[in-house]
């Protein structure tokens, strides 16, 4: 079956535009997480996602940044003003739910680069 | 503040031999670890995990060992192949999170 698609796979942006990052979760997978990967560090948490609960915003940098996720399924992740330390590999990766809450299926990543 | 570490960036080993990924945590809540694999240009896949409940979990080629009194778990890959070279990250998770915190990751490279 399909895995977990994000588009685009590269984003060049210039500083203080905005720029919009989309997730494909596995199909009735209800778990959505979003991290980053700035050069030679590990994958930083930034927000999950769990059915209709309201999302675990806490490893937001900042209120510049900002997802959603409709209808369960599709998510978002807005980066507003963007600035250059925001240049990383942006994973989404998706989760089953009640079981196998742990192990994550990701995606190919969204390379963002500010100039 | 890591609670997650991997202290070796690289490793290199000859293809046939073992290879040892070793990891660190620091929070005695962590109850669950996983591993990761990760090669260029894709996303992470999952590799193996343990619960805190064994001290070993073995799939194939790779096991997993946890020792919780030294908070570290280790990854062996037995017989490495030039296939298994890749960035490898330990994960750790604990009881009513579902968030695991990511180490950074050891670059394993074998050699033909």
């Amino acid at each position: 079956g399909a895995g977990v698609s994000q588009s685009p796979s590269n984003k060049v942006t210039e500083k203080g535009k905005d720029v919009e990052l989309r997730c494909d979760p596995i199909s009735g997978h209800t778990a959505l997480y979003w991290y980053r990967q700035s050069l030679g560090q590990g994958l930083e948490f930034l927000i999950y996602f769990q059915g209709n609960s309201a999302p675990d915003k806490s490893g937001l940098p900042s209120d510049r940044f900002s997802a959603e996720r409709t209808g369960g399924s599709v998510s978002t992740l807005t980066i507003q003003r963007t600035q250059q330390e925001d240049s990383a590999v942006y994973l989404c990766a998706s989760s089953p739910g009640l079981s196998g809450y742990y192990e994550q299926y990701f995606g190919p990543g969204t390379r963002l680069t500010v100039t | 503040d890591q609670q997650v570490k991997q202290n070796s960036p690289s490793l290199s080993v000859q293809e046939g031999r073992i290879s040892i990924l070793n990891c660190d945590y620091t929070n005695s809540m962590f109850d669950y670890f996983l591993w990761y694999k990760k090669y260029p240009a894709e996303g992470p896949t999952f590799l193996i995990s343990i619960s805190s409940i064994k001290d070993k979990n073995e799939d194939g080629r790779f096991t997993v060992f946890l020792n919780k009194s030294a908070k570290h778990l280790s990854l062996h890959i037995v017989p490495s192949q030039p296939g298994d070279s890749a960035v490898y990250f330990c994960a750790a998770a604990s009881g009513g999170s579902y968030i695991p915190t990511f180490g950074r990751g050891t670059s394993l490279i074998v050699h033909p």
